[in-house]
This record gives C-alpha cells, sequence and structure tokens, in this order.
C-alpha cells in the first residue's frame, strides 16, 4: 500500500527558472494539500485541492504560485521565475474523500535549491 | 491571528524515560489536533490525533491530552527510546468554512534520546 510519493526528491534551479513537483496521493485518496518547509520552521499551509478543483488557496503566493489537480494524473505545484528565497522542502499530504476525515498523510518531500 | 506554538524548543532525556512535549494554541474554533513526528530529511509521520470532545487519547506508547480551557495540548511518550529522537509538531485544524482542510503547524520542538 503506497504512501504519498512526490518528486523529485531534490530539485535544483537557477533564478528564473521554473520549477515543477509532483504529487501522488495515497491510494483511494482524492484531497491533496501542499506545504512548505522553511528550515528550523513548521510546515505553512499553500493549497488544498481536490480533483479539478481548488478548494483553498489562502498560502498561495499571489504570484508566480500555481497548484493543480487534474482528473488524472498527480497534483503538480508550479513556481515560475524562482528566487533564491522559494528554496524549501515542499511536501504534500493526502486525505481520503468526506467530510470526516481529517488527517493528513504526508510524503517525503521535495528540497527545491535555488542558486 | 492563529497560531500554534510550542513552549519548549527542545527536550533531552534519557532512553527509557517518559517524555512529555507541549503545545500551545491560540484558536478556541480548533476541533481537531494532531502531533506528527518528522526525522531528518523525511517527510512528517501521523503518531496520534484527537479531536475537541475528548481530553485524551492513548496510542501505542503514546498519549496526547487536550485541555481546551487554557488551549493546550502535550503529547507524552512512554518508555522513551532512541527511535523517538526527531522533531515533533503538533498541529490544528478549524471547524469549517475557510479554516477547512488547512493545518496550521507549531514550530516544533527537538527531542533527543541519549542511550
Amino acid at each position: 500500500n503506497a504512501g504519498v510519493m512526490q518528486n523529485p526528491r531534490h530539485l535544483v534551479r537557477r533564478r528564473g527558472q521554473e520549477a515543477r513537483l509532483r504529487c501522488s496521493p495515497m491510494k483511494g485518496h482524492s484531497h491533496v494539500y501542499w506545504y512548505r518547509q522553511l528550515p528550523e520552521e513548521g510546515l505553512k499551509f499553500m493549497v488544498y485541492l481536490q480533483k479539478e478543483n481548488i478548494i483553498d488557496e489562502s498560502g498561495m503566493p499571489k504570484e508566480r504560485f500555481s497548484a493543480e489537480f487534474p482528473k488524472e494524473g498527480p497534483s503538480i505545484l508550479r513556481i515560475q521565475q524562482v528566487v533564491r528565497g522559494d528554496s524549501a522542502a515542499y511536501f504534500c499530504a493526502s486525505s481520503p474523500p468526506g467530510h470526516g476525515t481529517d488527517t493528513q498523510y504526508f510524503g517525503p518531500g521535495t528540497r527545491l535549491t535555488v542558486l | 491571528g492563529e497560531s500554534v506554538g510550542l513552549h519548549l524548543p527542545t527536550l533531552s532525556v534519557q532512553e527509557g524515560d517518559n517524555s512529555i512535549i507541549n503545545c500551545a494554541y491560540s484558536n478556541s474554533a480548533s476541533d481537531y489536533f494532531i502531533w506528527y513526528k518528522q526525522e531528518s530529511g523525511k517527510g512528517p509521520q501521523f503518531i496520534i490525533d484527537i479531536r475537541s470532545n475528548m481530553d485524551k487519547r492513548q496510542g501505542q506508547r503514546v498519549t496526547v491530552l487536550l485541555n481546551k480551557t487554557v488551549k493546550h495540548l502535550s503529547l507524552q511518550i512512554a518508555a522513551t527510546q532512541p527511535g523517538d529522537s526527531a522533531v515533533y509538531f503538533c498541529a490544528e485544524k478549524g471547524a469549517g468554512g475557510t479554516s477547512y482542510g488547512k493545518l496550521t503547524f507549531g514550530q516544533g520542538t527537538i527531542l533527543t534520546v541519549h542511550p
């Protein structure tokens, strides 16, 4: 029973390039969440998606960041024109369908380094 | 604003001792709380959760206590082992509206278990 999968595990980009982070939720899960973690800090919520819908993007920066969770395939977090401040670990979590399912299970994360 | 914070950033214990990690939260509307364990280079791992209609919940070697009067959460680990060494985060979730789906994390407590 595979857990949440993320790739790549490590990503290096130069300033101005684009970063694409992928997340495959656990089997049977239809809710996906993205969080960002800076060194020695807790995780900060970015966005909550269900299939083909953005439910809550209150934690997403207004510019350069976007997320999607298509009907088929993984969820994608896209960062355009990366800057050094985007360097962080980005974690994806998933949960089963239904309003009573609160527990979020996390993937191993993608560590983005912007040179 | 909403915040979840930890009183003690580090905790060192001897193997076999019991550990207590504390967490304060400020959002009285939160109805669900989770403890996660994060080892270096890995994603947060679910430990135990509790809903606001409960005061205590026990798992294997772990107990979570919730005091809604003073908005305080604690994680107790019995017979702490070296493998318990990690960063521990508490997280809370609102009851609905714009908070639905979003976990708010504390900064974390570093637990070090000495053999």
